[in-house]
């Protein structure tokens, strides 16, 4: 079963924005990951961040993690075209990780 | 080069026919997945093993069947008892269980 919920489905922006995507999670975790998919590919890994922190960047990207709300939050700031794939967050179960549904980014030049 | 390899890129399935999926790492990682996407969806996990010689049932493992003779190598067989096996399945590595997990490129199992 999917742990996280990403919000939203999808989001189009202009090159230059921000974009924000959410993840929602219901069990306890010990780490919180993102990962990006452009269409047709793998998945490629951005960011882990652990239960204990609150927040972590990495260039353009900065994830924040609300344990007593049971979410995060994935922020790519400065966008670009090359941006544009499906961002899924993925949260620890019991040995293995579960991945959400995605967040659809579409960045337009 | 490192990596995790999958092959083929796609592959064809007549019915009533298993097919095998390949997936091969070179990272010395102990853990390695199995998952299945379907369009516009997320990722469901098939199998998983956290050793050699082991492997535990995801949520989606009707109708697949996997082996873990060697550490690097984690093959997915899908067989005629999977009624709708058309999707793109990933193969995934990790150090151990939990952490970041590193992906192949995918193959893409069409059905005829």
């Amino acid at each position: 079963s999917q742990q996280g919920e990403e919000d939203p489905q999808a989001l189009s922006i202009q090159e230059g924005e921000n974009a924000t995507m959410n993840c929602s999670y219901k069990t306890s975790i010990n780490n919180l990951q993102w990962y990006r998919q452009n269409s047709g590919r793998g998945l490629v890994h951005l960011i882990l961040i652990r239960s204990n922190e609150r927040e972590k960047h990495s260039g353009r990207l900065r994830v924040t993690l609300d344990t007593s709300k049971k979410s995060s939050s994935l922020l790519i700031t400065a966008s670009r075209a090359a941006d544009t794939a499906s961002y899924f967050c993925a949260t620890d179960a019991l040995n293995d990780m579960r991945f959400g549904a995605g967040t659809r980014l579409t960045v337009k030049p | 080069d490192g990596g995790i390899t999958q092959s083929p890129k796609y592959l064809f399935r007549k019915e009533g026919q298993n097919v095998t999926l390949s997936c091969e790492q070179n990272l010395n990682h102990d853990a390695m997945y199995w998952y299945r996407q379907d369009p516009g969806q997320g990722l469901r996990l098939i199998y998983y093993s956290q050793i050699v010689n082991d492997f535990q049932k995801g949520d989606i493992a009707e109708g697949y069947s996997v082996s873990r003779e060697k550490k690097e190598s984690f093959p997915l067989t899908v067989t005629s008892a999977q009624k709708n096996p058309t999707a793109f399945y990933l193969c995934a590595s990790s150090i151990t269980p939990r952490e970041t997990q590193y992906f192949g490129p995918g193959t893409r199992l069409l059905v005829l």
